[in-house]
């Protein structure tokens, strides 16, 4: 079975600072793969999904970018943070075409 | 446009007792329709979904979910609530786009429950 791997657990970053998150999974090949981000501990908005290397789709415009350099590992940026880029981010797979979601145990970030 | 409705932000409810946690859904076609939870600074797992079949589905932790065509509705059910189920709850319905999967998730509702 699938397992996901997500460092740091928690951050705090100054606001204008780097991101980079990074997300790894075991047990599956060619996963689908995904970001989610949780806001004040309650609903999940999509950010990106990846269905292969380099293949990425945003769901929303916004300071976040999302990078996919092998086949198991997802990678969540920015240049420059802001306040609003707060929140407990989750990564997720599914393999191929797979109906439900794996997730992983997800990063608290904290901007200030 | 495929969405969830979680209409309850807490349901509190006596360790022992039934408890539902309700959600509605607005889908074109079928809906495959699926339950996590969240227990505090972790993940979701999965606790169950409806794809086809029985309207009635179970889970893990002795969770079940009922669904029904005419309600629009996928309540999640446990008949004898446990301390430890306390949690936010995630109604989720999978979208197509492009060929592709994805889950729209509910707002969540947090469950408590008490001794």
């Amino acid at each position: 079975s699938q397992t996901i791997h997500q460092w740091p657990a928690t951050l705090v970053q100054p606001v204008g600072s780097p991101l980079s998150l990074e997300c790894t999974v075991e047990g599956t090949s060619n996963p689908n793969l995904y970001w989610y981000r949780q806001a004040a501990g309650r609903g999940l908005q999509l950010l990106f999904y990846s269905v292969g290397i380099g293949q990425i789709s945003s769901e929303v415009p916004q300071n976040l970018s999302a990078s996919r350099p092998q086949d198991r590992q997802f990678i969540l940026s920015s240049k420059k943070l802001l306040l609003s880029d707060s929140g407990f981010y989750l990564c997720a797979c599914s393999p191929g075409q797979g109906n439900y979601l794996y997730f992983g145990p997800g990063t608290r970030l904290t901007v200030t | 446009a495929q969405s969830v409705a979680q209409p309850e932000d807490q349901v509190n409810v006596a360790e022992g007792n039934p408890l539902t946690v309700k959600c509605t859904y607005s889908v074109s076609g079928n809906p495959y329709l699926f339950w996590y939870v969240q227990y505090p600074n972790r993940g979701l797992q999965f606790l169950l979904k409806y794809i086809t079949g029985d309207n009635l589905v179970k889970g893990s932790y002795g969770f079940e979910a009922e669904f029904n065509k005419s309600q629009t509705s996928f309540h999640l059910k446990k008949p004898s609530a446990l301390v430890s189920d306390s949690a936010l709850y995630f109604c989720a319905v999978r979208r197509l786009s492009g060929g592709y999967n994805k889950l729209i998730f509910g707002a969540g509702t947090r469950l408590a429950v008490h001794p």
